[in-house]
């Protein structure tokens, strides 16, 4: 079956670093997304991963290994406003986008 | 640019009843979608439609239906709602559809329905 694996919950300081990963068993692969979700808001887009390696926007990056079927999300110089759940999403050979249940990622002062 | 809009904001609806949660956008997007989300789980597909004229089946399909007259509605139906209904409803959209890599969605803020 096609599954996403992310962790439930993290915890990270303000101005700090966290790196939070996914992993994905798909049915072929067409692209690894994240998003971010605030409580109680719609999820934003964060970044598109098709092929391997890192990509930065800002304090933002994104890696994927397609062979290891492996992304995760690396945040830089946290800020309060980071708090909010990070949702991996693959897709699939058939362009279907399959969700992980979302890392909610808590800030400390 | 107003995006993408949902209507009702909150429902109660009583088991049994209909239901027809609105999704509005100004995009002019071709491909619309309806997800639910439930703690613990990820986003599932209900139904979808790459244009308009053109609707299919997601993950989740049972006990809904939708239809896409136009580009910029899409509303979803509960015929009979049930508990299990209970959810947050969300409504996206983006410029390319299911068969196409693009990929980036853009969603509203969310119906939560409550089912009792």
């Amino acid at each position: 079956g096609q599954n996403i694996d992310q962790p439930t919950e993290m915890t990270a300081t303000e101005g700090a670093i966290v790196q939070i990963n996914c992993t994905y068993q798909t049915s072929g692969f067409n692209g690894l997304f994240w998003y971010q979700q605030h409580a109680g808001e719609a999820p934003t887009f964060l970044s598109y991963n098709v092929l391997d390696g890192l990509e930065e926007k800002g304090r933002f990056s994104s890696f994927l290994s397609r062979s290891k079927g492996y992304s995760y999300l690396l945040l830089k110089e946290l800020q309060m406003k980071d708090s909010a759940s990070y949702l991996c999403a693959a897709m699939d050979s058939n362009y279907q986008l399959i969700w992980g249940a979302g890392t909610k990622l808590i800030i400390k002062p | 640019t107003a995006g993408i809009t949902q209507a009702p904001t909150s429902q109660i609806l009583a088991a049994g009843r209909s239901m027809t949660l609105r999704c509005t956008q100004d995009m002019r997007h071709n491909a619309m979608y309806w997800y639910r989300q439930d703690l613990g789980l990820g986003l599932r597909l209900i139904h979808y439609s790459n244009t308009a004229g053109t609707t299919g089946k997601g993950e989740v399909p049972d006990g809904y239906s939708v239809s896409r007259a136009n580009t910029d509605d899409f509303p979803l139906t509960l015929a009979s709602a049930v508990p299990s209904q209970t959810s947050v409803y969300f409504c996206a959209s983006s410029s390319t559809g299911v068969d196409a890599n693009t990929g980036e969605l853009f969603f509203g803020e969310g119906s939560r329905l409550t089912v009792l």
